[in-house]
């Protein structure tokens, strides 16, 4: 069955540290990858996404993520976190074409960063 | 503006009620989707609607009855739930004119609670 790997499920930095997040799924074929955060009380939102082109795509707030073919990975970068960075992060992808299909997630990372 | 919103935010009903949950969206897109999520996991897909019509049903129970009346309008008709139907459901939207665009922008959810 199609899965989502998120092989962290807490994390704990420090203020300025960098973060990496990974994310490995099992779909074979062509992909559409999407990070989500969910901040503390507020609703799921899109970091960014990536379904053809530059492997490196960059999203809101700073964050990255690299999509690694041969690796079935797209993880998520952010070169120095802040407190506000707190929350849980979700990996996802839409297997094929895309499509109006269902994401699959992965099990989420929790994020916190302390002052 | 990537807004879309859910009514009511919170909701407590019997076994024996029937309820229906709302959700809405004015960006034009041509998919709508309802998402349950439980504590501490993942969302995980119940229903799609492409172009108002019901394209995909992950098996989900007859208890939960999707009704899509216009491109923005998404209902969740709830009738004869369990306790263990207690979750957060989430409406996404996505699918817009730009090629790849297969993103879903979720609202904030109804927590649901059934006694």
């Amino acid at each position: 069955a199609q899965s989502v790997s998120q092989h962290n499920h807490h994390v704990i930095l420090s203020e300025a540290a960098s973060l990496e997040l990974g994310c490995n799924y099992s779909y074979g074929g062509t992909v559409n990858l999407f990070w989500y955060v969910q901040y503390p009380g507020q609703h799921l939102q899109l970091l960014l996404k990536y379904f053809s082109g530059d492997p490196l795509v960059k999203g809101i707030k700073g964050f990255e993520a690299e999509f690694i073919k041969s690796k079935f990975s797209f993880n998520l970068r952010k070169p120095s976190v802040q407190w506000s960075d707190t929350a849980e992060y979700f990996c996802a992808v839409i297997p094929g074409r895309g499509g109006y299909n269902k994401l699959i997630f992965g099990a989420g990372t929790r994020l916190a960063v302390h002052p | 503006d990537t807004e879309v919103t859910q009514t009511p935010k919170h909701l407590v009903m019997g076994m024996t009620n029937k309820k229906s949950l709302k959700c809405e969206q004015h960006m034009g897109h041509r998919a709508m989707y309802w998402y349950k999520q439980k504590a501490k996991k993942p969302p995980e897909l119940m229903f799609v609607y492409s172009y108002e019509k019901l394209s995909i049903n992950e098996s989900v129970p007859s208890r939960f009855s999707p009704e899509c009346p216009n491109s923005s309008l998404l209902n969740l008709h709830l009738h004869a739930l369990q306790p263990e139907d207690s979750a957060l459901y989430l409406c996404a939207s996505g699918g817009g004119a730009s090629p790849g665009s297969y993103e879903q922008y979720f609202g904030p959810g109804t927590r649901l609670t059934v006694t």
